[in-house]
């Protein structure tokens, strides 16, 4: 398997524009996962699913992000108007729940 | 406050010396992971424990997790320009999910 698979790896775009980022999980795997990284806050789990149903989005910020998983092999993490304070790497993760999390290569958004 | 806090936060070491990295956690730890990550990458799994007094090793780095299961230390032996990069702790939070809480970081720095 060729591991998470996160797109773009790299994202610049401008305030107020729609940015969707995209993430294919490991065959198998039941739970998919979406971080956010920066350097004030760390790594955040913003929000997860269970065989494509979200379980927790308590850590998603606002309304302006949203994120879907349409089937057990795609996901996308949408944030619309994007500000630049969500510029930030954004790391998809799956697992099958009994062992650790496996990450991709994440997403590196700026918005300016 | 972090629920997962690392010490420290940064470290410069001489090649090789040895160094500890530890996280220390509010609640009592069912797990510890510890990852590897650098820059612009995905994290590297490198260790799991869940046992309290549970010690692994991979190569040069040991993973411990005291007996209380409230701190995980990392050792590593012998320290290579390869070893550079953040290492994380992270504490799994809603059973058998995958879905883990991450310490801060600590970022390592090797001198040849």
């Amino acid at each position: 398997d060729a591991g998470v698979i996160q797109s773009p790896r790299h994202e610049v775009t401008e305030m107020g524009q729609e940015v969707t980022l995209r993430c294919k999980p490991i065959s198998g795997h039941d739970y998919l996962f979406w971080y956010r990284q920066t350097m004030m806050r760390g790594l955040e789990l913003l929000i997860y699913f269970n065989n494509n149903v979200p379980i927790d989005d308590s850590g998603m910020p606002e309304d302006r992000f949203s994120a879907k998983m349409p089937n057990a092999s795609f996901s996308t993490l949408k944030i619309q108007p994007s500000e630049p304070r969500d510029s930030a790497v954004y790391f998809c993760a799956s697992s099958p729940g009994s062992s650790e999390a496996f990450f991709g290569q994440g997403t590196r958004l700026t918005v300016v | 406050s972090q629920e997962l806090e690392q010490s420290p936060q940064s470290l410069i070491v001489q090649e090789g010396k040895n160094l500890t990295i530890n996280c220390t956690s509010s609640k009592t730890l069912y797990g510890l992971y510890w990852y590897k990550q650098k820059y612009g990458e995905g994290l590297i799994f490198l260790m799991m424990l869940q046992k309290g007094g549970e010690e692994k090793s991979h190569e040069k780095i040991t993973a411990k997790l005291d007996e209380k299961k409230q701190q995980s230390s990392l050792h590593i032996t012998a320290s290579q320009p390869s070893h550079a990069g953040i290492y994380l702790c992270g504490a799994p939070r809603g059973g058998n999910t995958g879905k883990l809480i991450f310490g801060q970081g600590t970022t390592l720095q090797v001198k040849p």
